[in-house]
């Protein structure tokens, strides 16, 4: 069974579209959290959830908006893409403070 | 900003020890070093962490120096599985949901 799990694995839209990335983990963990990792592979926190609530909230535009229907969940809507949101988008969760679980990737690519 | 330095990249012959540097001079007496990777087009995946006391787990094992401020990681018997970005991250302990700040981390290659 996969721990942390993301869909769509691959997203091609076109500028100007809303689009959203699901991720769902079945570790019973409190915390989810949304990195972007770009052209250049560096990798970079977005948000961070604890329990359904809003911890980290990078400088991110917000024409990001995370959602936690529930613990399980953590889902990513993106409004009005532009080129530059081309990505990696990877979820995480974790219980306490040693490790993450990471999904495998969500490849957004913008035309 | 990361707060760690580690070389680019790195070879290792299948088989052999590959010892992965990191220099964490700014290193925090509340922070521990953890290790990550990332194999290509996947998430990354933990490896060990540590605080000041050298660690050993199934995959890895961890030296920290005396003053905290450089560690390596070593992976005893390198695959072609292996083959992987490796990053080293120093975070705050018993901080939960506190972020990864992943830096540029070390390319290994692995080759038989």
């Amino acid at each position: 069974d996969t721990a942390v799990s993301q869909t769509p694995k691959y997203l091609v839209t076109q500028m100007g579209n809303d689009k959203s990335i699901k991720c769902e983990q079945n570790l019973g963990h409190d915390t989810m959290y949304w990195y972007k990792q770009d052209s250049k592979k560096f990798l970079k926190i977005m948000f961070s959830y604890n329990n359904k609530e809003l911890i980290i909230n990078e400088t991110v535009p917000n024409r990001f908006s995370p959602k936690s229907p529930d613990k399980a969940h953590l889902n990513l809507h993106i409004n009005s893409l532009e080129l530059g949101d081309s990505a990696v988008y990877f979820c995480a969760s974790s219980q306490g403070p040693v490790e993450q679980f990471f999904g495998p990737g969500t490849r957004l690519t913008v035309l | 900003d990361a707060k760690t330095t580690q070389p680019t990249s790195m070879d290792c012959a299948e088989g052999r020890a590959a010892n992965l540097p990191c220099n964490h001079s700014t290193i925090s007496g509340n922070e521990y070093v953890y290790w990550y990777r990332q194999i290509h087009s996947q998430g990354p995946q933990y490896i060990i962490h540590g605080l000041k006391n050298n660690e050993t787990n199934e995959m890895a094992s961890l030296i920290i120096t005396e003053d905290r401020k450089s560690s390596t990681l070593i992976l005893p018997h390198a695959t072609l599985r292996d083959t992987a970005v490796y990053y080293c991250i120093v975070r705050p302990a018993n901080q939960a949901g506190t972020a990864l700040i992943f830096g540029k981390g070390t390319t290994l290659s692995v080759s038989s």
